[in-house]
């Protein structure tokens, strides 16, 4: 079955360390996505990738940082220098000239 | 930034009734989709609308898109329990990207069996 994956489901976090949230998907997709989606806020863009080697930033891309080495997979790195990682993070993916977006289960983040 | 506002925040229903949620935005769009979030799970893609179109169908969903009001709406008929999630309305704006989607806060449904 095609889809797209998120690991792991849920992750902590000390304060002061990187971490990465795995996102790999087997749906040919060439546009994948990062959400970070806090309680009352919505979604909120993070970064994205609309072909491999090529990225931008979303809305909120300070202290996170992504890859985009295989057409399959979009890695996203919270780093020290995010000060509120605690969140469910959603990972998405889309197909060329289709609008709809495909997500993962999402990774919960939480510092400890 | 948070483009869509979805009205009310939290609706309460029984079984059988009808559910409608609206969604207002603000700036021109290329397309207007509504996803659905069962508790901590992914969004799950319900219908898009484009800029063009006034009413969609999907099953017991229909949509609806007012460009003049920069306004939607999601009528879910004959709710049921299973239909108890989040719905989120998401715009494709023209400007700045349309590939990128700008979610709104969403809508809380309960429906109460």
């Amino acid at each position: 079955d095609g889809g797209i994956t998120q690991s792991p489901k849920y992750l902590f976090r000390k304060e002061g360390q990187n971490v990465t949230l795995s996102c790999e998907q087997n749906l040919n997709h060439d546009a994948m996505y990062w959400y970070r989606q806090d309680p009352g806020q919505g979604l909120r863009l993070i970064y994205y990738s609309q072909i491999v080697n090529d990225f931008q930033k979303g809305d909120i891309a300070e202290g996170y940082s992504v890859s985009r080495e295989k057409k399959e997979s979009f890695p996203l790195t919270v780093t020290s220098a995010q000060k509120n990682p605690t969140a469910f993070y959603l990972c998405a993916s889309r197909a060329t000239g289709f609008g709809g977006y495909t997500f993962g289960s999402g990774t919960r983040l939480t510092v400890v | 930034s948070q483009q869509g506002e979805e009205d009310p925040q939290a609706l309460s229903i029984q079984e059988g009734e009808n559910a409608t949620m609206n969604c207002s935005y603000k700036t021109s769009i290329n397309n207007l989709q509504w996803y659905r979030q069962n508790s901590g799970r992914g969004l799950v893609h319900l219908i898009l609308i484009r800029s063009n179109e006034r009413e969609k169908h999907s099953g017991r969903l229909r949509v609806t898109l007012d460009t003049s009001k920069k306004s939607s709406s999601l009528l879910i008929t004959a709710s049921r329990a299973a239909d108890t999630a989040s719905y989120f309305c998401a715009t494709a704006p023209t400007q700045g990207g349309s590939e990128k989607l700008v979610f709104g806060k969403g809508t809380k449904l309960t429906v109460n069996p």
